[in-house]
């Protein structure tokens, strides 16, 4: 079984800087995804970024960005340039490839506050 | 517009009874999913179905059943044997599998049981 595990319950950050979330993960899958959904207030899900484990290559979409670590099994989020509207709870997601793709296992969630 | 609907938003009972959450989708995917989300942790697998008239457990699914008729409807029946129904639930649909088909999710139902 996986288990996904993000260390920080609360962070925050002030508008305009960057601020890096934590995620770690346990799994003896090899073909796997990584993803980080953000739920704000409307408690909408939303995907922010997603990562294949075969690339090397770290996922970037526009201010946000990945540091994938696969031996480390730690796969972290930055956001750049930090703007109100990033104010959410962000959960980590893993997914085994294959016929299991939409079976996720989420981490606990860690919330985000964006000041102005 | 593409997208999930749940309904309703809120939803109260008593204790000892059943109740069904509705999840339509009109993104034409196969595979459909229930999660569950309970303060301080993550959200949690009930329910998926990859197929019409074929569904699996999750993680969780002690106390709660489904039916997947039509492609488009994955209703979650919330029995009285689930101990502790108070939840937030959120379904979502996909493609079956591929990485270029991720989750997508439903506004969610606010489900309290008194």
């Amino acid at each position: 079984a996986q288990t996904v595990t993000q260390s920080q319950p609360e962070m925050s950050v002030q508008e305009a800087e960057t601020v890096t979330l934590s995620c770690t993960y346990d799994t003896s899958e090899n073909n796997y995804y990584l993803f980080w959904y953000k739920q704000p207030p409307s408690r909408q899900m939303i995907l922010v970024i997603r990562q294949e484990a075969y690339k090397q290559q770290n996922a970037t979409e526009n201010r946000f960005s990945v540091n994938f670590q696969k031996a480390a099994k730690s796969f972290s989020l930055k956001i750049s340039d930090s703007q109100l509207g990033d104010t959410a709870m962000y959960f980590c997601a893993f997914g085994a490839g294959g016929t299991s793709y939409g079976k996720l296992t989420f981490g606990q969630g860690t919330i985000l506050t964006v000041h102005p | 517009d593409g997208g999930i609907t749940q309904s309703p938003k809120y939803l109260f009972r008593k204790e000892g009874q059943n109740v069904t959450l509705s999840c339509e989708q009109n993104l034409n995917h196969d595979a459909m999913y229930w999660y569950r989300q309970d303060p301080g942790q993550g959200l949690r697998l009930i329910y998926y179905s990859q197929i019409v008239n074929d569904f699996q457990k999750g993680d969780i699914a002690e106390g709660y059943s489904v039916s997947r008729e039509k492609k488009e409807s994955f209703p979650l029946t919330v029995t009285s044997a689930q101990k502790n129904p108070t939840a937030f639930y959120l379904c979502a649909s996909s493609r079956r599998k591929g990485p270029n088909s991720p989750l997508h999710f439903g506004n969610g139902t606010r489900l309290t049981v008194t």
